[in-house]
């Protein structure tokens, strides 16, 4: 079946380092790829989506391209801030219609430090 | 432009009971979703209604149903309670018929059972 495979956490670094969350998938069809961000006691946030090979998405500073060759769709920051802190799903979606579960992996805890 | 809203925040429920969760979607949208994320976890897909029917279903028990109105506000109902029913409980917007599916979510309700 589909599924999502995060970078295993949690994550700690300090304010402006270079951050990379690890993402790969499997899936039967062509996915649509998102990652979505979960702060303390929230519900989830879209980050970012790509629907197709090579496309970028991007968005407060966060990017990540969608892979093809590789299965991957991995997530980068180049200056991570105190506010970045929280949890990031990486999921994906068959993008048919009537078939728009999303399938999410286990996320990844981030916590920047001062 | 208001966004998900979900109804209970929280909720406490003993073993046997059961609950009513409450979705309200994006204005606009039409296709409600259901997502369960335990403790630690990624969310996992329930159910999904579109045009008041349920359109597909994830890996839960018929303990877990639910209604979708016509103003495209929805329910999740879950009989028998559970103590592995405890989790955070998602409610996920999305238009049908354009934005590549994307899905908004909820803050979520927070169902503990004793």
């Amino acid at each position: 079946g589909d599924s999502v495979t995060q970078m295993e956490g949690p994550v700690t670094l300090s304010e402006e380092a270079f951050l990379t969350i690890n993402c790969t998938y499997t899936a039967t069809g062509y996915p649509s790829l998102f990652w979505y961000v979960q702060y303390p006691g929230e519900g989830l946030q879209l980050l970012l989506k790509a629907t197709k090979a090579d496309d970028k998405g991007s968005n407060k500073g966060f990017e990540a391209t969608y892979r093809k060759e590789t299965t991957s769709f991995h997530l980068e920051k180049g200056s991570v801030q105190v506010s970045d802190s929280a949890v990031y799903f990486c999921a994906l979606m068959l993008s048919n219609f009537g078939n728009e579960k999303l399938t999410f992996g286990t996320g990844t805890r981030l916590t920047i430090i001062p | 432009d208001a966004g998900v809203t979900q109804s209970p925040t929280h909720l406490i429920k003993t073993r046997g009971q059961q609950v009513t969760l409450r979705c309200s979607p994006k204005s606009g949208h039409d296709t409600v979703s259901w997502y369960q994320q335990a403790l630690g976890q990624g969310p996992q897909f329930i159910f999904q209604y579109y045009e008041e029917e349920e359109r597909q279903r994830g890996n839960f028990p018929d303990r877990f149903s639910g209604h979708q109105f016509p103003n495209y506000s929805s329910e999740l109902n879950v009989n028998a309670l559970l103590l592995g029913d405890s989790a955070l409980y998602l409610c996920a917007s999305s238009l049908a018929a354009g934005g590549r599916y994307t899905q908004y979510f909820g803050p979520g309700t927070r169902l503990t059972v004793l």
